[in-house]
């Protein structure tokens, strides 16, 4: 089975622009998570998407924001970008389900996101 | 709320020392615990996991006891090599947070091995 893909790898952007990242799940799994790694912050949860809902959400303001398509993969947007934006965006995708919890997770390379 | 606590490091070490890596945790559930590693340039890969109190979870040498008495999860391996440095990340997902699977990690332990 293919591992999670992120599109692009790497984006420069500058303040007050506008970004979207896309994520491509492993085959069959349902659940996509999208973190934020920064070195001062470490890694923060930013939102989970099962079934193309969004079912659980981090605290991030609302400039962050995603959505799943029905073949799972998902795109995670941030507009009105700040210096602070800047970080490795990373990706996960699990089987989802009922289960919950214990499911693990599979990450993808990231996408390291510069805000200039 | 949940939260993951461990060491940050840097921690040095030389070849085939014994490793612990602390990692305590603090949740509102019934938490499943996990390590994760990055190396660097690279995205994580799960390392092992326990879904349960007294479940010890194990891979490459690698080991950690989900200890609820402690709401620890320490992660310990006998001999050390080079190829161990990276970043160690110690994470929770909480079943009682309505079934999502996101994940908390802690701040993560930067591991230096030297030759």
């Amino acid at each position: 089975k293919a591992g999670v893909t992120q599109t692009p790898r790497y984006l420069i952007k500058t303040r007050g622009q506008q970004v979207t990242l896309s994520c491509s799940p492993i085959s069959g799994h349902r659940s996509v998570s999208w973190y934020q790694q920064t070195p001062g912050q470490g890694l923060q949860f930013l939102f989970e998407y099962f079934s193309e809902t969004q079912r659980n959400k981090g605290n991030f303001p609302g400039r962050f924001s995603g959505r799943q398509f029905s073949n799972s993969r998902s795109e995670m947007n941030v507009s009105t970008l700040e210096l602070g934006d800047s970080a490795l965006y990373l990706c996960a995708s699990s089987p989802g389900g009922g289960s919950g919890g214990g499911n693990e997770q599979f990450f993808g390379p990231g996408t390291r996101l510069t805000v200039l | 709320g949940n939260s993951v606590t461990q060491m940050e490091g840097p921690v040095t070490l030389s070849e085939e020392a014994f490793l612990t890596i602390n990692c305590t945790y603090t949740a509102t559930g019934y938490p499943s615990l996990f390590w994760y590693v990055q190396y660097p340039g690279e995205g994580l890969q799960l390392l092992l996991k326990a879904t349960k109190a007294d479940d010890k979870g194990s891979n490459k040498g690698f080991e950690a006891t989900y200890r609820k008495e402690t709401t620890s999860f320490h992660l310990e391996k006998g001999s050390v090599q080079v190829s161990d440095s990276a970043v160690y990340f110690c994470a929770l997902s909480d079943r009682g947070g309505g079934g999502a699977d996101g994940l908390t990690f802690g701040k993560g332990t930067h591991l230096i091995i030297q030759p």
